[in-house]
C-alpha cells in the first residue's frame, strides 16, 4: 500500500542550511507537499510539487524530487529558530485529493 | 476569510459519550477531509467528501461517522466515544483538479477518559 517515510529528527545551527528528506512508495503520485506544523497549531502549507517536476524553489526553501528513486526533499537556507517545528511530507495519488503523511520530522534550529 | 474552521478547540469526554465535531469553511471548496494526529504519527484520513450529499471513507474510519449537508460544513460524529479516539482532529478543505493546495484548521483536541 501507500506508505510516506521521513526521519523523526533534525538539529541544525541558526544561520545554516536544513534538509529534510522524505521517501514513498506510490509510483503513481501525482502531487507532493511540505507542510509545517508549530507547537499547539494546525498544518500550514510551505510548497508543493507536481510529480513531473525535478525541482522548484521558493525563497529560502528548495524542493528536489527524485522519481526514480520515489525520494523528496526539502532544503530550507539559512535556517532561522522560528523555523523550528515539525515537517510533514504528504502525497496524493488520487483525484479526491486524499494526503498520505509520512510521520513528521522535528526541526530544531540552536542559536 | 476565515479560511477553514473548526468548533470546538478542545473537548473531555468520558468513554461511551457522543459528540459532533464542526468544520466550516468559506472558500467555496468542493473537497473536505477529517483527520487525526496521534503522537510520533502523521495525519490519518477518518472520512472525506468530493461534494455536497457525498461522504467517503478514508484510513480510519471506524467508530465515526459523517455527514455533508451544505457545502461549508463538514460533521463528525463520535456516537460512543472510546479511549482509543482521544486525539487531535483536523479537517481541511480543497479544490477539485489542477488547484492541489489543502487547507487546513486549527484542530480540535479531544481526550476521551
Amino acid at each position: 500500500g501507500e506508505d510516506v517515510e521521513q526521519s523523526l529528527f533534525l538539529s541544525v545551527r541558526e544561520g545554516d542550511s536544513s534538509v529534510i528528506n522524505c521517501t514513498y512508495t506510490d509510483s503513481s503520485s501525482t502531487y507532493l507537499y511540505w507542510y509545517k506544523q508549530e507547537p499547539g497549531a494546525g498544518l500550514q502549507l510551505l510548497t508543493y510539487i507536481f510529480s513531473n517536476m525535478d525541482m522548484k524553489q521558493d525563497q529560502r526553501l528548495t524542493v528536489l524530487l527524485n522519481k526514480k528513486d520515489k525520494h523528496l526533499s526539502l532544503r530550507i537556507a539559512d535556517t532561522q529558530t522560528g523555523d523550528s517545528a515539525i515537517y510533514f511530507c504528504a502525497e496524493s495519488t488520487s483525484n479526491t485529493g486524499k494526503l498520505i503523511f509520512g510521520q513528521g520530522t522535528t526541526l530544531q534550529v540552536k542559536p | 476569510n476565515a479560511g477553514v474552521t473548526q468548533t470546538p478547540k478542545f473537548r473531555v469526554l468520558k468513554t461511551g459519550q457522543s459528540m459532533t465535531l464542526l468544520c466550516a469553511q468559506d472558500m467555496n471548496h468542493e473537497y473536505m477531509y477529517w483527520y487525526r494526529q496521534d503522537p510520533g504519527m502523521g495525519l490519518r484520513l477518518i472520512h472525506y467528501s468530493v461534494g455536497e450529499g457525498t461522504t467517503a471513507k478514508g484510513e480510519v474510519p471506524d467508530g465515526y461517522n459523517v455527514s455533508r449537508l451544505k457545502k461549508q460544513n463538514f460533521l463528525l460524529g463520535l456516537e460512543s466515544a472510546a479511549p482509543s479516539q482521544t486525539s487531535v482532529y483536523f479537517c481541511a478543505s480543497s479544490y477539485p483538479g489542477d488547484r492541489p493546495e489543502q487547507f487546513f484548521g486549527p484542530g480540535t483536541r479531544l481526550t476521551v477518559l
